[in-house]
């Protein structure tokens, strides 16, 4: 079954620095992925997705990019603020077929921003 | 428009029991999946709702069960609880089935003794 790896596992920057999260998947028949902030309390949000026959897209601050071949796909956060500290985690999207539909996460980053 | 609404908020359960948690899904959704996320780990998917049939499940035993409603909203079941069943459960809706973004709930705690 799909398998989805994400690093890293914490990770902290200065205001108005970028922040990178990569993760990898094993399914090649996965085809949208979304990227997901949560924070303390609360669910998942969804910020960011991403399908398999896009590259890149870009929502003001966010990017996400997306390498089929390698099957690795990035979040890209840039002049960070405080407010973006959460929990975030990336996910795949694989099925259609007898066995439904399955969304798998990774393992999430802890994002800091200090101030 | 309203969200995705859980219920209930914390629970706390003795080994053995079985206990049922409720999920409303957003307005206009009608596919439901229902996720465990243990502390600190990312949401494991259990099962998949769509028009009242199980549309996909996770790598979860048979005791983990779930319904969906008319209304599209829906409950999981687990019997004979465990203590490693202690987790945060998120109900998470979607308009369709397929490859779509997830609208989550906040969760329900649940916590074995």
């Amino acid at each position: 079954g799909e398998n989805v790896e994400q690093h890293p596992s914490t990770l902290s920057v200065q205001e108005g620095d970028s922040a990178v999260i990569k993760c990898t998947y094993s399914d090649s028949a996965s085809n949208y992925f979304p990227w997901y902030k949560q924070e303390l309390g609360k669910g998942p949000q969804l910020i960011i997705d991403i399908r398999s026959n896009v590259g890149e897209k870009k929502d003001q601050r966010i990017a996400v990019t997306l390498n089929k071949t390698a099957k690795h796909f990035s979040l890209h956060i840039t002049e960070t603020q405080p407010e973006d500290s959460a929990v975030y985690f990336c996910a795949a999207s694989v099925g259609g077929g007898t066995g439904g539909f399955k969304t798998i996460f990774g393992a999430g980053t802890r994002l800091f921003v200090k101030a | 428009e309203t969200g995705v609404t859980q219920s209930p908020t914390h629970l706390i359960k003795t080994r053995g029991q079985q206990v049922t948690l409720r999920c409303s899904s957003q307005s206009g959704h009608n596919t439901v999946s229902w996720y465990q996320q243990a502390l600190g780990q990312g949401p494991q998917f259990i099962f998949q709702y769509y028009r009242e049939e199980e549309n996909g499940r996770g790598n979860f035993p048979p005791r983990f069960s779930g319904l969906q409603f008319p209304n599209y909203s829906s409950e999981l079941n687990v019997n004979a609880l465990e203590l490693d069943d202690s987790a945060l459960y998120l109900c998470a809706s979607s308009l369709l089935t397929g490859h779509y973004g997830y609208t989550f709930g906040s969760g329900t705690r649940l916590t074995v003794v």
